[in-house]
């Protein structure tokens, strides 16, 4: 039973153009929404999260939106920078199990 | 504080051996996670600690794994009789409990590779 999805396994954008990483998901009872991002040879970071009560979150260049009826999130970087190129992983918390579910991930190539 | 530390980096092992890794946490930290990684996947959980009480444990968790964090600090997750399918990165992270999502900070993992 997979609670978070990421269908998408790779994504490859233009230096300044639009990043738009897509997330579903099951669980409807997770009250956070997160983005970790994961360089090789390092443990995953968090990056930007999002409470099931809202519908956006912005910090710098990066913005979540949140779609419940969907059950659908999705993660925007806008400009993109080679230093982006990671892997991303989508995760939803439920508050009283205390315990982060990740997707499958999304490795993002920004291309100079 | 350099964060969260995992040693060895890498493990590689015959089938049938007996493993163990070591996790450091953030010292003012009292939850410590333990995950597991395989390649096109996302971590998985694995088991986690408040202070030195083991709170939970995914069923992924068989029972050739243990998990330990004495007095509360530093953790050991064994696993015993090692196979193939036991091949994976372990990831360990640590958090303060009340710090909400944000406060997840993870280890660099080690590398186990069952030959």
């Amino acid at each position: 039973d997979q609670q978070v999805k990421q269908n998408s396994p790779s994504l490859s954008v233009q230096e300044g153009r639009i990043s738009i990483l897509n997330c579903d998901y099951t669980n409807s009872m997770f009250d956070y929404f997160l983005w970790y991002k994961k360089y090789p040879a390092e443990g995953p970071t968090f990056l930007i999260s999002i409470s099931s009560i809202k519908d956006k979150n912005e910090d710098g260049r990066f913005t979540v939106f949140l779609n419940k009826s969907a059950k659908h999130l999705s993660l925007h970087i806008v400009p993109s920078q080679p230093g982006d190129s990671a892997v991303y992983f989508c995760a939803g918390e439920e508050t009283s199990y205390d315990k982060v579910i990740f997707g499958p991930g999304t490795s993002l190539s920004v291309i100079p | 504080d350099t964060g969260v530390s995992q040693d060895p980096r890498h493990k590689i092992t015959k089938r049938g051996q007996n493993v163990t890794f070591r996790c450091d946490p953030i010292s003012e930290h009292n939850r410590l996670y333990w995950y597991r990684q395989t390649l096109g996947q996302g971590p998985e959980f694995l088991t986690y600690f408040q202070n030195e009480a083991q709170l939970e444990k995914s069923r992924l968790l068989s029972d050739r794994f243990s998990a330990e964090r004495p007095k509360g600090s530093f953790s050991t997750l064994e696993i015993q009789r090692t196979e193939q399918g036991d091949s994976a990165m372990y990831l360990c992270a640590s958090s303060l409990s009340g710090t909400g999502p944000y406060g997840y900070t993870f280890g660099s993992g080690t590398r186990l590779t069952v030959v």
